[in-house]
């Protein structure tokens, strides 16, 4: 079985704050992808990592895909009220087509 | 340009009653996935279509099933349903192949009480 261990589960931190959301896994992962979900809404797509060691910015968060592409970190800098959501991982693995496997989840919430 | 549509957004079932969900994708894209998602287990895959073919199924009882049409749209049905399957039913779709964006619908929340 295929797992992505994702954590922290839940995270509660004050606005300015810096923060970082782990996803590991035994598995190699052909990409993986970072997504936010708000209440009563499906996942939206914040960005994918394909390559080994590959770093992307979107504004202040930093995704990282690990050497060996089976772990991946996404780091907010400076959070505000605004990040807060529910942020998961989830990897597409080889031969299984469009299938995701996505981590547990972390419930960001950003005080003001 | 429309996003994924799912209906219906909640609904209420009777344990032992059977249940269809429906998805109708965005105009062009081809693949439709379902996902199971709760709490407890987070988001689970139930399966993969992709031009009227199951391409791929999770691990998910037989009372869990789906087809998609000509159309693109497609459907998920439970049957017999139990306590547990209460969960946000999320449907997916891409454009083509597994290695475009997958859009999500808003989900249905079914409730089985």
């Amino acid at each position: 079985t295929q797992l992505l261990e994702q954590s922290p589960q839940f995270l509660s931190i004050q606005e300015g704050e810096n923060l970082t959301v782990y996803c590991n896994s035994s598995s190699v992962f052909s990409s993986l992808q970072w997504y936010r979900q708000e209440p009563g809404e499906g996942p939206v797509l914040l960005v994918t990592v394909v390559t080994g060691g590959e770093v992307k910015k979107l504004k202040r968060l930093t995704f990282q895909f690990g050497d060996a592409r089976k772990d991946s970190s996404l780091h907010i800098t400076a959070a505000q009220p605004g990040d807060t959501g529910l942020y998961l991982c989830a990897g597409l693995t080889y031969n299984q087509g469009g299938k995701l496997i996505f981590g547990q989840g972390t419930e960001l919430s950003v005080k003001p | 340009k429309a996003g994924v549509t799912q209906t219906p957004r909640y609904l209420i079932k009777t344990r032992g009653q059977q249940v269809t969900l429906s998805c109708s994708p965005i105009s062009g894209h081809r693949s439709v996935s379902w996902y199971q998602q709760t709490p407890g287990q987070g988001l689970q895959f139930l399966f993969e279509y992709f031009s009227e073919t199951q391409r791929n199924k999770g691990n998910f009882p037989g009372r869990f099933s789906g087809r998609q049409f000509s159309n693109s749209r497609s459907e998920m049905n439970v049957s017999t349903l139990e306590l547990g399957d209460s969960a946000l039913y999320l449907c997916a779709s891409r454009i083509q192949g597994p290695n475009t964006e997958a859009f999500f619908g808003q989900g249905t929340r079914l409730t089985v009480v």
